[in-house]
């Protein structure tokens, strides 16, 4: 499984576009790139899972550049709420993986009013 | 409906002491798990059972023995209480073909005093 990196922390306001950048230049072929969020007190909660390009749902957008080495978490419009550690992963989802999860240190996203 | 849940949230107990964590999801997955987050907050998986049967067992003690009577049942038996096992667990879930896509339990938060 490829090891990420992520910064530790950052910080930002309400109502600003938050990216967090995660690397992960050992990725293989198989492998699928994952965020996770929690909140404190509480279980991660999936955010959003790419492989190559642009996905978007109704939370974030992953952007994933062409070399797959790393990616980006967006979050629009970050309100308090929005206030978590958030997770990169990286791991093969397919040929039987039962989902090995690691998860690593995580980004500690702070929203100030 | 609570998709994931757990009981009981909160154990305090002492060493040697033997105790258990439940784990019920009724969303129907096929795999489930068990994860131990410490005090500097790591987020490391400990078993992994898929229909009934166990596929990933990570180097924990075997203190340590994970039950699971049926597919949407993950109960964890811990012998021989020691303080290093005070942590927060989570379990989760997922179905085939997205193990990456688990859902979280709120965690069980065990002290050994």
């Amino acid at each position: 499984l490829a090891k990420t990196t992520q910064p530790i922390s950052m910080d930002s306001y309400e109502g600003q576009e938050v990216n967090i950048t995660c690397s992960h230049n050992n990725i293989a072929t198989n492998d699928y790139i994952t965020w996770y969020q929690q909140f404190p007190s509480q279980g991660p909660r999936f955010i959003i899972q790419g492989y190559k390009t642009k996905v978007t749902n109704e939370v974030a957008s992953l952007f994933i550049p062409a070399d797959r080495k790393s990616s980006t978490l967006s979050l629009p419009r970050v309100s308090l709420s929005d206030t978590a550690v958030y997770y990169c992963l990286v791991g093969d989802k397919l040929g039987g993986s039962q989902g090995n999860l690691i998860f690593g240190k995580g980004t500690k996203l702070s929203v100030k009013p | 409906d609570t998709a994931v849940s757990q009981t009981p949230k909160y154990l305090v107990t002492q060493m040697g002491n033997d105790k258990s964590i439940k784990c019920e999801q009724n969303l129907g997955h096929d795999t489930m798990y068990w994860y131990k987050q410490d005090s500097k907050k790591f987020l490391k998986i400990m078993f992994s059972y898929n229909n009934k049967e166990l596929i990933i067992n990570e180097t924990v003690p075997n203190r340590f023995s994970p039950k699971s009577p049926d597919k949407a049942h993950l109960n964890l038996h811990i012998n021989s209480l020691e303080l290093g096992d005070s942590a927060v667990y989570f379990c989760a879930s997922s179905q085939y073909p997205r193990p990456y896509e688990q859902y979280f339990g709120p965690g069980t938060r065990l002290t050994v005093t």
